[in-house]
């Protein structure tokens, strides 16, 4: 089955304690993103990745990190998480044709609690 | 950019077709619209896309006017399941083709 699959659902941590959100798709997809979605502001993406070893900023890219080392799997690393990242986060990816991006596929969310 | 403008809300009697305006008046010609849709706080699903030509899936249908200023999904029998927040987007093409979701259209399907 085609999905995109994100680790842990639901995460609750201290400030400043490193957390990696993980995210991998089994479709050879080359285009990954992920997103925050917070109430009132909607999805925001963070980061995105057009291949392998290629990633570029999103729209709130500050506070968070991201890694292409193969193409199925997209890791979300907060380095020295704060409260104001208290979200729930998706991971997404799509086949790229065409220089466009196909339909995304989104995983099921992981909701992250900074204390 | 093309930027997409959506009412917030509205209400549709299950079993009756659901008709989702969106307006993207800026939108250039070889630009996409895609329509996805997101359930409470699922992660958002892909509904269909469209270019000039009218579409047509197993969920759904596009309506994308002629100047392709404005499109209307359809959703032919809207069933309570529907109940979603439903998001027109023309994706960023100098940002990667990013998604930038916008408020959306709350829809509320009623028995």
């Amino acid at each position: 089955e085609a999905q995109v699959t994100q680790n842990p659902r639901y995460l609750i941590t201290v400030t400043g304690k490193k957390l990696t959100v993980t995210c991998s798709q089994n479709m050879n997809h080359e285009y990954m993103s992920w997103y925050r979605q917070d109430p009132g502001l909607g999805l925001r993406q963070i980061y995105y990745s057009m291949n392998v070893e290629v990633t570029d900023k999103g729209d709130v890219p500050e506070g968070y990190k991201v890694s292409r080392k193969e193409k199925r799997n997209f890791p979300l690393i907060l380095e020295s998480p704060s409260p104001n990242q208290t979200s729930l986060y998706f991971c997404a990816s799509s086949l790229r044709s065409g220089g466009v991006n196909t339909e995304a596929f989104f995983g099921q969310g992981t909701r992250l609690t900074v204390v | 950019d093309a930027k997409t403008t959506q009412p917030p809300s509205m209400d549709c009697a299950e079993g009756r077709a659901a008709n989702l305006p969106c307006n993207h008046s800026t939108i250039s010609g070889n630009e996409y619209v895609y329509w996805y849709r997101q359930i409470h706080s699922q992660g958002p699903q892909y509904i269909i896309h469209g270019l000039k030509n009218n579409e047509t899936n197993e969920m759904a249908s596009l309506i994308i006017t002629e100047d392709r200023k404005s499109s209307t999904l359809i959703l032919p029998h809207a069933t309570l399941r529907d109940t979603a927040v439903y998001y027109c987007i023309v994706p960023l093409e100098n940002a990667g083709n990013m998604l930038t979701f916008g408020g959306g259209t709350r829809l509320m399907v009623k028995p």
